[in-house]
């Protein structure tokens, strides 16, 4: 099981780019690195998913490096409405049972 | 539109009384999720079912229980109400199949009150 050490909170403002990085050492071969969002009274939302190198959709980045032990999710340009807590998950699909959302990080976008 | 829902979305009872809290898909996933969420835990697992007639336990399980008796629905029984039950529950399905962790679709959740 990859356990993943992602810090607590965050702060930003409205403009900037944030990176949010997720550790986990233990990564195993089989295992994807995937982000949620969830903001408040709401459940968590899917954002990215990758297994290596940089993945890029129309929400964030997620860059990869070679040892896999880490993961950074980029976001460009933040707005007040990306205040959320985000959460970083390591597995693949035979490991539902273990799978953690943990803490996450608390992002809060200031004007 | 496919969706997941949930209900009651609100939901106060007393130590003792047993709850149900329902989850509906129309996503025609085979997998489907129940999780709780407090303060200071972030959301974990309670049980899980990747098809009809399949149920596994999670990380939390203990006083709770669910069946699958369709695709479409995963209710979540509390046979027995407890304080420490108090949360905030969601419900979410995924597609089976592949290799990736699959995309978990949630509910808007459930937050329920023991008296």
């Amino acid at each position: 099981l990859a356990k993943t050490t992602q810090p607590i909170s965050m702060d930003s403002y409205e403009g900037q780019e944030v990176n949010i990085t997720c550790s986990h050492n233990n990564i195993a071969t089989n295992d994807y690195i995937t982000w949620y969002q969830q903001f408040p009274s709401q459940g968590p939302r899917f954002i990215i998913q990758g297994y290596k190198t940089k993945v890029t959709n129309e929400v964030a980045s997620l860059f990869i490096p070679a040892d896999r032990k880490s993961s950074t999710l980029s976001l460009p340009r933040v707005s007040l409405s990306d205040t959320a807590v985000y959460y970083c998950l390591v597995g693949d699909r035979s490991g539902y049972s273990t799978l953690t959302f943990g803490k996450g990080t608390m992002l809060l976008v200031s004007p | 539109d496919a969706e997941i829902t949930q209900s009651p979305r609100h939901k106060i009872t007393e130590t003792g009384r047993q709850v149900t809290l329902a989850c509906h898909q129309t996503w025609n996933h085979n997998n489907m999720f129940w999780y709780r969420q407090d303060l200071g835990h972030g959301l974990r697992l309670i049980h899980y079912s990747y098809g009809v007639q399949d149920t596994n336990k999670g990380e939390v399980s203990d006083g709770y229980s669910v069946s699958r008796s369709n695709t479409e629905d995963l209710p979540l029984t509390l046979e027995s109400a407890a304080s420490s039950q108090t949360s905030v529950y969601f419900c979410a399905s995924s597609e089976s199949g592949g290799t990736a962790y699959n995309e978990q679709f949630f509910g808007p959740g459930t937050r329920l009150t023991v008296l």
